[in-house]
């Protein structure tokens, strides 16, 4: 499978919205609500902070959203923070078992 | 509180093999599905593959099929990865991580192993 195609960076100031998009093929995004995403803060593990599209974990913030049409999905995060800040990364389920990760975005907050 | 904990830094040769292990605690290790995701210098997550210990069968994904062996060894709650033919390439940061099928998501990641490949 290719990996998911996501902007390689996008950037925002404190207090702004941005989305960040995640395309894939009718084989995974477009077949299954189970695309997911992760922050990863430098040097750390991925955290899940999106799962089935647009559910969040307990204890993300309802600033982190999510949403699909089509082959594409999107995180939105609202009322950017400094700490939010990181790279982020889209997951969706790609049949027999198998998942792919998009190829993640840089989020700046400027 | 789930916690995953792998083994340490590798320095590999190539053409050799390493086997990464992943030690789970404080869950059900049987129950959930373990996955294996590595992350070169630099780069994006990539999916390895995963097993279910409880069944014991792994899926892998196409690009590492023949190289990477999953399996999870339930009296120890330990998931091993083993990859061979190593390359330049593969230097990178193996992480495990545990699927919640309630989430149908990866909701806990181990520490991470650095795997280096250097002659």
């Amino acid at each position: 499978q290719s990996a998911l195609t996501q902007p390689a960076s996008v950037s925002g100031s404190p207090g702004q919205s941005i989305t960040i998009s995640c395309t894939g093929t009718s084989s995974d995004v477009g077949s299954y609500n189970l695309v997911s995403w992760y922050q990863q803060h430098p040097g750390k593990a991925p955290k899940l902070i999106i799962y089935e599209v647009s559910k969040r974990p307990s204890g993300v913030s309802n600033r982190f959203s999510g949403s699909k049409s089509g082959n594409t999905a999107s995180l939105t995060i609202s009322g950017l923070q400094a700490e939010d800040e990181a790279d982020y990364y889209c997951c969706s389920y790609a049949d027999s078992y198998t998942w792919v990760f998009g190829g993640g975005t840089k989020l700046t907050v400027l | 509180q789930v916690q995953l904990v792998q083994s340490g830094a590798e320095m590999k040769k190539p053409g050799s093999s390493v086997k990464v292990s992943c030690t789970a605690s404080g869950g059900t290790f049987s129950a959930f599905a373990i996955s294996w995701v590595r992350q070169a210098p630099g780069q994006g997550l990539e999916w390895m593959g995963g097993i279910i210990p409880i069944f014991g069968t792994a899926n892998y994904a196409q690009k590492f099929q023949g190289r990477v062996t999953i399996i999870a060894d339930k009296s120890t709650s330990t998931a091993y990865m083993e990859l061979s033919s190593l390359r330049s390439e593969d230097t990178a940061v193996y992480y495990c991580a545990r699927f919640e099928p309630f989430v149908t998501a990866y909701d806990y990641w181990g520490q991470g192993t650095l795997v280096t490949v250097s002659s």
